[in-house]
């Protein structure tokens, strides 16, 4: 069965400091792979996607980025934290080919910038 | 990509049947309705999804009518646990730009 795995669960980091989130999937190969971020309160939103490795579009400008190094690990990156940045993060998978449009979320990272 | 409308909370008591409706009148063709649901603190959950007429599983069934414009969730009676935010989804099939709306809060009361 397919597993996703984010790490780790909860950060605390000071503005201006660097971030990285790892993604990973168990079970499957060349998944769609996604960012979301959820602020307190609203609804998810979509920062990346990936097709493959390598592959990346962007959703929102801003001082995050994504790199796809390996077929199912995804990392999310900031070189310098802003207070906004703090949310909840989610990673998630989908299949490339078959009949369902679901997604499959991650347990999430709670980011705290102070 | 179509935009949805969902009323932002809804209260209910456990045993009851929960609909939840969602507006999308700029549906397009090969556009699906999916819906999806949402605990605190945890990744949102596929629910159920459907192209047209009514889709049921398990866990709920989804109403659509002729012409698409609007969709509903239907949660046969529900319980406590089913407390949490459900969205709806509105997109083509296997299309990576998956907008999630801030959804509906459901608090199912005792």
């Amino acid at each position: 069965s397919q597993t996703i795995h984010q790490w780790p669960a909860t950060l605390v980091q000071p503005v201006g400091s660097p971030l990285s989130l790892e993604c990973t999937v168990e079970g499957t190969s060349n998944p769609n792979l996604y960012w979301y971020r959820q602020a307190a309160g609203r609804g998810l939103q979509l920062l990346f996607y990936s097709v493959g490795i390598g592959q990346i579009s962007s959703e929102v400008p801003q001082n995050l980025s994504a790199s796809r190094p390996q077929d199912r690990q995804f990392i999310l990156s900031s070189k310098k934290l802003l207070l906004s940045d703090s949310g909840f993060y989610l990673c998630a998978w989908s299949e490339t080919q078959g009949a369902s449009y679901e997604q499959y979320f991650g347990p999430g990272t709670r980011l705290t910038v102070t | 990509l179509a935009k949805t409308t969902q009323p932002i909370s809804m209260d209910s008591y456990e045993g009851q049947e929960v609909n939840i409706t969602c507006s999308h009148n700029n549906i397009a063709t090969n556009d699906y309705i999916t819906w999806y649901q949402q605990f605190p603190s945890q990744g949102p959950r596929f629910i159920i999804q459907g192209y047209k007429t009514k889709v049921t599983n398990e866990v709920a069934s989804l109403f659509i009518p002729a012409d698409r414009k609007s969709s509903t969730l239907s949660l046969p009676r529900v319980s406590l646990s089913d407390t949490a935010v459900y969205y709806c989804l509105v997109g083509m099939y296997n299309n990576n730009d998956m907008r999630f709306g801030a959804g509906t809060r459901l608090t199912v009361k005792p």
